[in-house]
């Protein structure tokens, strides 16, 4: 059974970092792209990042390119996102994502998710 | 970027009812439109890929069609469970999502 498991959310003040990890179990992690997408409170849903399997190529939306990083532990099967200069527009859900396709290749659609962790920026 | 916008934004229906959304792109996305369903407090459930290929489990109540710039997500007699929040979702350029329809209970 597919399992993501998102942690590491919480409240931060603006300007303020957060690494978030998702914990993949239930299918071989490093053959799938992962992506991060996030959901503000009763919004709609926004994708942030994605990381193509052997974690050689990242993607990032504009609204967060310079801001947060996206990597893979793959020997961990666990998917990060370092969040750093953060702003109140970023308070959200943050959900992981797996794609479809074992390529490693981001197919940017999303077969699985995880619950998502909650991440708000207030001082 | 390319823009996906839903329509309606509500829609009230009762259980048996024929439920059917739109989903319309700024440009051509070809056949790269996805759809899911998503309930309060719970992630996106991966309904439809590609325009009209069920995904893994999804009831045969569920069927997507189009292509270009006009979707539609037809639910063939609504279910108590389907009452949700459903997004559509493109990957032809980069990747984005519409706003929602939401489907309520009348």
């Amino acid at each position: 059974e597919v399992l993501l498991v998102e942690s590491g959310g919480g409240l931060v003040q603006p300007g303020g970092s957060l690494r978030l990890s998702c914990a993949a179990s239930g299918f071989t992690f490093s053959n799938f792209a992962m992506t991060w997408v996030r959901q503000a409170p009763g919004k709609g849903l926004e994708w942030v990042s994605a990381i193509s399997g052997s974690g050689d190529s990242t993607y990032y939306a504009d609204s967060v390119k310079g801001r947060f990083t996206i990597s893979r532990d793959n020997s961990k099967y666990t998917l990060y996102l370092q969040m750093n200069s953060l702003r109140a527009e970023d308070t959200a859900i943050y959900y992981c994502a797996k794609d479809p396709r074992d390529s490693g290749s981001w197919y940017k659609y999303f077969d699985y998710w995880g619950q998502g962790t909650l991440v708000t920026v207030s001082s | 970027e390319i823009v996906l916008t839903q329509s309606p934004a509500t829609l009230s229906l009762s259980p048996g009812e024929r439920a059917t959304l739109s989903c319309r792109a700024s440009q051509s996305v070809s056949s790269y439109l996805t759809w899911y369903q998503q309930k309060p407090g719970q992630a996106p459930r991966l309904l439809i890929y590609d325009a009209s290929n069920r995904a893994t489990g999804i009831p045969a109540r569920f069927s997507g069609s189009g292509s270009g710039t006009d979707f539609t997500l037809t639910i063939s007699s609504l279910e108590p469970e389907d009452f949700a929040v459903y997004y559509c979702q493109q990957r032809s350029n980069w990747l984005t999502f519409g706003g929602g329809t939401k489907v309520e209970m009348k």
